[in-house]
């Protein structure tokens, strides 16, 4: 079954502190692996977009990185409201898009 | 810019009631969508539209309904609401075309049935 796993659950940072969080998954056809950012009550918010292995892209503090079974999230230098939710998503085909449960980040000043 | 809006926010139902999630949206999308979002599980496809008059299930349909007679109006409709239905509901659109198109979310409506 193709599934979308995210790890950790949740990760503890202090301010200053960088770390990675992971998404694994196993498609049969990547067609795009999305980043979302989400906050408290409020909807996903779109990130990064990546299409195949050994893509990278950066916004601020985050970069993202894609191989052809998991990407990972870096976070340099968090601030605390860098905390939230992110999710993960893949794009099998044109009209279905499979989430992870996300990782909560903490960043604590 | 208004983007993805959905009414309400928060809603309380008994069980067997039934309702209607409202989903809106200004920027022209062909694509619209409605996920569920439960406790340690991702977001769960409930239906999807390509366009107005086309519907299609998602990954989670039973007990929903939705219908698209405008490109910006997308409702979600609970027959008969049951307590597995309590979640939170997020409308989605995005352009449709080359499928990696990222998807533009609502703020979501959280919903309780007693």
């Amino acid at each position: 079954e193709d599934q979308v796993t995210q790890s950790p659950e949740a990760l503890r940072l202090q301010e200053g502190e960088s770390s990675s969080l992971n998404c694994s998954y196993t498609v049969s056809g990547l067609r795009g692996l999305f980043w979302y950012r989400q906050d408290p009550g409020k909807g996903p918010e779109f990130l990064f977009t990546l299409y195949s292995a050994g893509e990278e892209k950066e916004k601020e503090r985050l970069k993202a990185t894609l191989t052809k079974k998991e990407s990972f999230l870096h976070i340099t230098a968090p601030k605390p409201e860098d905390s939230a939710t992110y999710l993960c998503a893949v794009q099998e085909n044109n009209n279905d898009m499979r989430f992870g449960a996300g990782t909560r980040l903490t960043v604590k000043p | 810019n208004a983007g993805v809006t959905q009414t309400p926010k928060f809603q309380v139902l008994k069980t067997g009631q039934s309702m209607t999630l409202q989903c809106a949206q200004d920027m022209n999308h062909e694509y619209m969508s409605w996920y569920r979002q439960d406790p340690g599980m991702g977001l769960r496809l409930i239906h999807y539209s390509v366009g107005a008059g086309i519907t299609d299930q998602g990954e989670v349909p039973n007990g929903y309904n939705v219908s698209r007679s405008t490109t910006e109006d997308f409702p979600l409709r609970l027959l008969s609401a049951a307590p597995s239905q309590t979640s939170v509901y997020f409308c989605a659109s995005r352009r449709q075309g080359p499928s990696n198109q990222p998807q533009h979310f609502g703020d979501g409506t959280r919903l309780s049935i007693l």
